[in-house]
């Protein structure tokens, strides 16, 4: 197993176009978390899920934004109607279940709206 | 809001020296982990301490962890250009499920 997989590295799209992104955890994995960053700013707490339940959304998830996780192994993000702030890094994370467990991060995908 | 704070915000050495970075948080914790993160790149996980942990080494780094001051440090020893990076301690609430970092600490190793 090589960690966590995130597709694509990069997105350049254009301001009002839908973007998908993939994220592979760590197989045994069965939580998995989207985080956000942006430019000299730690990652912002997105999404999470425990297998294929999403159990908590951040206010920062706005309805144009959706996550699913529909086998509880790879999950999709998805921004409908991009605008020029959703340009972030956008990190997938997987953890075992239970307390005091590592978190272990994609490299992420770099989105950028123009 | 960010759950934790980082100090220095920056800081820059001399290869060969030790570093240290300081997080600061505002709630009860389970544990408090510490990340590297190169430019653009991924998260690198580094080291977790729990609550009840008090300090903790993995090869050149050491952290601490006081619940009373709600604060930890991060201390890497001997100190290499390959350590240039930014550092981020994350907190996990427990029942929140989810870590909450800071805005790290940009590390810069010079030769």
């Amino acid at each position: 197993d090589t960690g966590v997989s995130q597709n694509p590295r990069h997105k350049i799209t254009k301001r009002g176009q839908n973007v998908t992104f993939r994220c592979d955890p760590i197989s045994e994995h069965n939580r998995l978390y989207w985080y956000r960053q942006t430019l000299g700013q730690g990652p912002e707490f997105l999404t999470y899920f425990q297998n294929e339940a999403q159990l908590e959304k951040s206010r920062l998830l706005s309805d144009r934004f959706s996550a699913e996780r529909p086998k509880g192994s790879f999950s999709t993000l998805e921004i409908q109607r991009t605008e020029q702030g959703d340009s972030a890094m956008y990190l997938c994370a997987s953890s075992l279940n239970g307390g005091n467990t590592e978190a272990f991060f994609g490299q992420g995908t770099r989105l950028t709206v123009v | 809001s960010q759950q934790g704070e980082e100090d220095p915000q920056a800081l820059s050495i001399q290869e060969g020296e030790n570093a240290t970075m300081n997080c600061s948080y505002k709630t009860s914790i389970n544990n408090l982990q510490w990340y590297r993160q190169n430019s653009g790149r991924g998260l690198v996980h580094l080291i977790l301490i729990r609550s009840n942990e008090r300090e903790k080494h993995s090869g050149r780094l050491r952290v601490t962890l006081d619940t009373s001051k709600k604060s930890s440090s991060l201390l890497i020893t001997a100190s290499r250009a390959a350590d240039t990076a930014s550092y981020f301690c994350a907190t996990d609430l427990g029942g929140a499920q989810k870590l909450v970092f800071g805005q790290g600490t940009r590390l810069t190793i010079n030769p």
